[in-house]
């Protein structure tokens, strides 16, 4: 059974770009979180889709937005990249059914913003 | 919002000794708290979590402790080995932010052998 599967390992860009990142979720797990994790720090909730919409967000500006798929894979969309956008973004995945379930974390996309 | 504050922020032990992290958290609704461990370049796993209506939780080496009243709870590592090495997280949710967690800063293992 793949756990949470995440694409690309590492990107960069420069100011300015936009970038997509991708993930897939464990087998049978259809709600989908994705935390920004700066370097030295722990991670920041952005947000949640679950049935393909977003059901909850954290403190991140509207450059930052999502997609959830039918088959419960989600893209992380950032517009108008700034330097502090670098990062490590980490997806997680959980469970259907109540909530606080526990989450499984990807290997995470490493952005860096030149 | 809740907030979580985690120490100590880097932790030496010797192969052996035991390990102790604590948490505290600002907002009394959360009832749910999972602890995660990062190795490097990987994401964070999931190690042990505990829910407010458990005051401890313990699975082989690793045991976690919930304070509800003094809004605090801790990770507890007995018989350290080198492979303990890594970052460990702590985090806090409560029912009506779903699966939102909150982590704290992270604390910096390293078991010398």
């Amino acid at each position: 059974d793949a756990g949470v599967t995440q694409s690309p390992t590492h990107l960069i860009k420069t100011r300015g770009q936009q970038v997509t990142l991708r993930c897939s979720p464990k087998s049978g797990h259809d709600t989908v979180s994705w935390y920004q994790q700066a370097l030295g720090q722990g991670p920041q909730f952005i947000f949640q889709y679950y049935e393909e919409e977003e059901r909850q967000r954290g403190n991140f500006p509207d450059r930052f937005s999502g997609h959830q798929f039918p088959n419960y894979s989600s893209e992380l969309n950032v517009n108008a990249l700034l330097l502090g956008d670098s990062a490590l973004y980490l997806c997680a995945s959980s469970l259907p059914g109540q909530a606080q379930e526990t989450q499984y974390f990807g290997p995470g996309t490493r952005l860096l913003v030149l | 919002g809740e907030n979580v504050e985690q120490h100590p922020s880097t932790l030496s032990v010797q192969e052996g000794d035991s390990a102790v992290i604590k948490c505290t958290y600002s907002d009394s609704a959360s009832n749910y708290f999972p602890w995660y461990k990062q190795e490097l370049g990987k994401g964070p796993q999931l190690i042990i979590d505990i829910r407010s209506n458990v005051g401890e939780k313990k699975d082989q080496r690793i045991a976690v402790t919930l304070n509800k009243t003094a809004k605090h709870f801790s990770l507890h590592i007995t018989e350290t080995q080198p492979e303990d090495s890594a970052v460990y997280f702590c985090a806090a949710s409560w029912e009506a932010a779903g699966n939102k967690l909150t982590f704290g800063g992270g604390t910096r293992v390293l078991v010398k052998p």
